[in-house]
């Protein structure tokens, strides 16, 4: 079965600054990943996945993320930080068509000015 | 396209009595996700739909916990005797998945249920 971890329950970084946020996975197949963030109060919105195409995956609001197969790895970062970049940030893989998602415990972000 | 919404976004309830929460997923999605997420805690899959037929339900669904989709469209969650540890966010999401690659889930913003 497949899991992910998420290295930091709590990463904080100055506003400008670099944003890097760990996921590993754990998947018997090769995986789909994705990348959510949940602002609070609400509910979770995409902000990127990888499906085996491009390794180097763009998604919304400046954010990307690197599929590294023997690290297995898909780390999320940000060059530069904003405020509203303060979230919870939640990392999810997918074994394929029929699979259901599989959620990291979660990274929260704080963005400090 | 409105977006997966979720009726109600907040629910107290005394423990021993029942809930039920709904879902209305984007049209024409043809998946539609039921998940728990706990203070903290990453969500959790309960059970999914593929059109009416709900096609897996996870060990955390126990006895108390139904869910249906009627015909195809909204769904319901419903817990029975509520106890304090059913107070979470309930997460409903929805896909469409023609058979191809996984799909894409969107989320609705949840119902959090206290249960007193």
């Amino acid at each position: 079965a497949q899991s992910v971890t998420q290295l930091g329950s709590h990463v904080s970084v100055s506003e400008g600054a670099l944003v890097l946020l760990r996921c590993n996975y754990s998947s018997s197949v090769p995986p789909y990943l994705f990348w959510y963030v949940q602002y609070p109060n609400q509910g979770l919105q995409l902000l990127l996945k990888y499906t085996s195409a491009a390794t180097l995956v763009k998604g919304i609001n400046g954010f990307e993320a690197e599929f590294k197969k023997s690290e297995t790895s898909f780390h999320l970062t940000k060059p530069s930080a904003h405020m509203s970049d303060a979230a919870e940030y939640f990392c999810a893989v997918s074994e394929g068509y029929g699979q259901n998602f599989v959620f990291g415990p979660g990274t929260r972000l704080s963005v400090l000015p | 396209d409105t977006g997966v919404s979720q009726d109600p976004r907040h629910k107290i309830t005394k423990r021993g009595q029942n809930v039920t929460f709904r879902c209305d997923p984007i049209s024409e999605h043809n998946r539609l996700y039921w998940y728990r997420q706990t203070l903290g805690q990453g969500p959790e899959f309960l059970t999914y739909f593929q059109n009416e037929a709900q096609l897996e339900k996870s060990r955390l669904l126990s006895d108390r916990f139904s869910a249906e989709r009627p015909k195809g469209s909204f769904s319901t969650l419903e817990i029975q005797r509520t106890e304090q540890g059913d107070s979470a966010m309930y997460l409903c999401a929805s896909s469409f998945n023609s058979g191809g690659e996984t799909d894409t889930q969107y989320f609705g913003p949840g119902t959090r249920l206290t249960v007193l």
